[in-house]
């Protein structure tokens, strides 16, 4: 079975500073790596994912995620914040194989931006 | 032109009623997911539909019973509503039961409130 952390409930960051979110997963089989944003009072959007190839895999809007596999972890970076990145942030994983095929979910990360 | 659209917003209904929440998406996909998000916003995922068939039902209660009457629609149906019922409900689609990998789509997602 599989199962993501989020370490963080709630990270508060000053507007251009840089962030990051912590993901940490645990599974016995190989997977796909997500992050997916949570805007006030919208649904889920996925922001990025980790599907094969490079490690390092980006978002249109400026995020960036890392596979690393040695420590089970998909950590969101961004240089520079903005008050629009407000939002709640989900990690979530599914396994290669597809036996399951869903998303398990992290508990998520209110990431607040701040002027 | 909503992708993946849920009716209605919101809801507020009182302890013992039956009620339903509808979904459709206009993607053309095959899969269709429910997932609740609890209070402490942790989702997880609840029945997932693949050309209308059921696939994935983790452990729900019978109190609630999705229908498919067509791939396009995954409706979610729920007997004798309890207090802890009440959360947010978000349906999800996937172009077909193998590519959950490549994108979830979600809709906004339903705060049904039991008082």
């Amino acid at each position: 079975a599989q199962s993501v952390t989020q370490l963080d409930s709630q990270v508060p960051v000053f507007e251009e500073a840089p962030v990051e979110l912590r993901c940490n997963y645990s599974s016995s089989v190989s997977v796909y790596l997500f992050w997916y944003v949570q805007y006030p009072n919208q649904g889920l959007q996925l922001l990025l994912k980790y599907l094969s190839g490079s490690t390092l895999v980006e978002s249109i809007n400026g995020f960036e995620a890392e596979f690393n596999k040695s420590q089970t972890s998909f950590h969101l970076r961004k240089p520079s914040v903005h008050i629009s990145d407000t939002a709640e942030y989900f990690c979530a994983v599914s396994d290669r194989g597809g036996a399951t095929n869903k998303l398990i979910f992290g508990t998520g990360t209110l990431l607040a931006v701040q002027p | 032109d909503t992708a993946v659209s849920q009716t209605p917003k919101y809801l507020v209904t009182q302890m013992g009623n039956d009620k339903s929440i509808k979904c459709e998406q206009n993607l053309g996909h095959d899969t269709m997911y429910w997932y609740k998000q609890d209070s402490k916003k942790f989702l997880k995922i609840m029945f997932s539909y693949n050309n209308k068939e059921l696939i994935i039902n983790e452990t729900v209660p019978n109190r609630f019973s999705p229908k498919s009457p067509d791939k396009a629609h995954l409706n979610l149906h729920i007997n004798s509503l309890e207090l802890g019922d009440s959360a947010v409900y978000f349906c999800a689609s996937s172009q077909d039961w193998g590519t959950v990998h490549t994108e979830a789509f979600f809709g906004q997602g339903t705060r049904l409130t039991v008082v």
